[in-house]
C-alpha cells in the first residue's frame, strides 16, 4: 500500500526553525517528484515546495522562497522540509504529496497520494 | 501568484448534477492542460479526483468529470450522493515553476 507519513510538526516561536519529515512506502520513491502543500486553519490549500525524483531540481512558492528548503534522502525514502525564519502566517497543516509522475517539469504532475498532515503552529 | 477563483459554495439534491467552476488566467488554467481537482472531507487529507483537465485516476467514478474552456475549468458531479458533501479544490500548473490552487468550494448535498 502506498503511504506517506509526516512528522515534525510543533509549536515554535516566530523567527524559529523546524524540520518536517515525510516517510514514504509502497512505491519507488526516487522515481517520483514530491511536494509540500499547506493548509492554514479554516483556509484553502497552498502549494509550498516541490522536488524532482533525483533531488536535483527544487521549486518554491514566493511566500517561502529563501526561508524554506526542500530535500530528500532516497536511500531512506524520506522527504524533508527545513523551515527557517518562521512567521505566524506559516501556521498550517503541512501535507506531503506524491506527484503522479510522467511530466517535466514535475510541477505539471497532479498530486495523487497525500499524507495525513502535520500541524505547525508559529506563536509566541 | 494569485489563487484561482472558485465559488465558495455549491449545493444540490441527491441525484442532481452540480458544476463547480475554477477561473484563472492565460498564465495558468488557460495556458496549460494541467488542471487537477481534489476532494477533501473535514479533517482528512485531499484526494485526487481529476488530472490533466479531464482524466480520472482509477477508482474515481465516472459520474465525476472535468472540462476546460478558455481560462475556466469545471468539475461536474453527477448523480449527487451524500458522500459527495465535501470541499473541492482545483489546481493548475502556472508556468514559471509554480503551482496555484483555487480557494475551494464547499459542496452541500441538500
Amino acid at each position: 500500500e502506498v503511504q506517506l507519513l509526516e512528522s515534525g510538526g510543533h509549536l515554535v516561536q516566530p523567527g524559529g526553525s523546524l524540520r518536517l519529515s515525510c516517510a514514504a512506502s509502497g512505491f519507488t520513491f526516487s522515481s517520483y517528484g514530491m511536494s509540500w502543500v499547506r493548509q492554514a486553519p479554516g483556509k484553502g490549500l497552498e502549494w509550498v515546495s516541490a522536488i524532482s525524483g533525483s533531488g536535483g531540481t527544487t521549486y518554491y512558492s514566493d511566500s517561502v522562497k529563501g526561508r524554506f528548503t526542500i530535500s530528500r534522502d532516497n536511500s531512506k525514502n524520506t522527504l524533508y522540509l527545513q523551515m527557517n525564519s518562521l512567521r505566524a502566517e506559516d501556521t498550517a497543516v503541512y501535507y506531503c504529496a506524491k506527484h503522479a509522475g510522467g511530466q517535466w517539469p514535475v510541477l505539471r504532475d497532479a498530486f495523487d497520494i497525500w499524507g495525513q498532515g502535520t500541524m505547525v503552529t508559529v506563536s509566541s | 501568484q494569485s489563487a484561482l477563483t472558485q465559488p465558495p459554495s455549491a449545493s444540490g439534491s441527491p441525484g442532481q448534477s452540480v458544476t463547480i467552476s475554477c477561473t484563472g488566467t492565460s498564465s495558468d488554467v488557460g495556458g496549460y492542460n494541467y488542471v487537477s481537482w481534489y476532494q477533501q472531507h473535514p479533517g482528512k487529507a485531499p484526494k485526487l479526483l481529476i488530472y490533466e483537465v479531464s482524466k480520472r485516476p482509477s477508482g474515481v467514478p465516472d459520474r465525476l468529470s472535468g472540462s476546460k474552456s478558455g481560462n475556466t475549468a469545471s468539475l461536474t458531479v453527477s448523480g449527487l450522493q451524500a458522500e459527495d458533501e465535501a470541499d473541492y479544490y482545483c489546481s493548475s500548473y502556472a508556468g514559471s515553476n509554480l503551482v496555484v490552487f483555487g480557494g475551494g468550494t464547499k459542496l452541500t448535498v441538500l
